[in-house]
C-alpha cells in the first residue's frame, strides 16, 4: 500500500478483555513506532522496532502492554485485561531507518474506547 | 512523558490572517519537526528543522529554531479554513532511534 495502515480504525472492547490492533508499514521500511495518544495530549511514545526487534519499549504503560513484529514488517499491540483508562487513539508510524533526522509516515490510528 | 509546551493551545483567527504557534522543549536535540493532525486522526509531516539550522521555509509555512532557548516557532501566512487542524511540534532526542517526543499541541481554527 501507499501508506501505512492500521486496522481496525475503531475497536470498542469491554473492561478485561483482550484486544490486537495491527499496523501495517510502508513497504521496505525497517523502523516501526507506536504512540498512544489521549484526548486534548500529543502523540506519548510506546515502543519501536528496528527490524523484528523492540529496540526501545521504554513507553510501555505497565506489562499488560505487548508487541509483536515477527516478520520484520506488519507490527501487533497486544493489550490484556484492558483497562477504561486505556482509551485513547493508537497511532502507528514507519521511516526507512530508525536514525535521526529521518521522517516518519503515520497510520490513522486506531481508536480503542473502553467500556 | 511529553517534552514540549506548546504556546497558544488554541488559536482562532480570520482567514488571510497569519497564525504563529509556539513550541519550547527540555532537552538536546537532534532536529525539531512539526505535524498538522485533523479530527484527532493521523498525522501529517510538515517541516523538519534540524538543530544545527535557524529558519526553514516551506510554501506558507515558516519554521524558526532557537536552540539556546529551546524554542520553535511556526509561522502559517496567508490562513486558509483548510488549515484549521491541530498543529504539533516533536523532538528527536540525541538518541538517534527517530522516536519522538511530542508536545501538547496548538488548536488553531481559520474562519472563512
Amino acid at each position: 500500500g501507499a501508506g501505512v495502515s492500521q486496522t481496525p480504525s475503531n475497536k470498542v472492547t469491554e473492561k478485561g478483555k483482550y484486544v490486537e490492533l495491527r499496523c501495517d508499514p510502508i513497504s521496505g521500511h525497517t523502523a516501526l513506532y507506536w504512540y498512544r495518544q489521549s484526548l486534548g495530549q500529543g502523540p506519548e511514545f510506546l515502543i519501536y522496532f528496528q527490524g523484528t526487534g523492540a529496540a526501545d519499549d521504554s513507553g510501555l504503560p505497565n506489562d499488560r502492554f505487548f508487541a509483536v513484529r515477527p516478520e520484520g514488517s506488519v507490527s501487533t499491540l497486544k493489550i490484556q485485561r484492558t483497562e477504561r483508562g486505556d482509551s485513547a487513539v493508537y497511532l502507528c508510524a514507519s521511516s526507512l531507518t530508525a536514525r535521526a533526522n529521518t521522517e516518519a509516515f503515520f497510520g490513522q490510528g486506531t481508536r480503542l474506547t473502553v467500556v | 512523558s511529553q517534552q514540549g509546551e506548546e504556546d497558544p493551545q488554541a488559536l482562532s483567527i480570520q482567514e488571510g490572517e497569519n497564525a504563529t504557534m509556539n513550541c519550547s522543549y527540555k532537552t538536546s536535540i537532534n532536529n525539531l519537526q512539526w505535524y498538522r493532525q485533523n479530527s484527532g486522526r493521523g498525522l501529517v509531516h510538515l517541516i523538519l528543522i534540524r538543530s544545527n539550522e535557524r529558519e526553514k521555509h516551506s510554501g506558507r509555512l515558516r519554521v524558526t529554531l532557537d536552540t539556546s532557548k529551546k524554542s520553535s516557532s511556526l509561522l502559517i501566512t496567508a490562513s486558509r479554513a483548510a488549515d484549521t487542524a491541530s498543529y504539533f511540534c516533536a523532538t528527536d532526542p540525541p538518541s538517534n532511534t527517530g522516536k519522538l517526543i511530542f508536545g501538547q499541541g496548538t488548536t488553531l481554527q481559520v474562519k472563512p
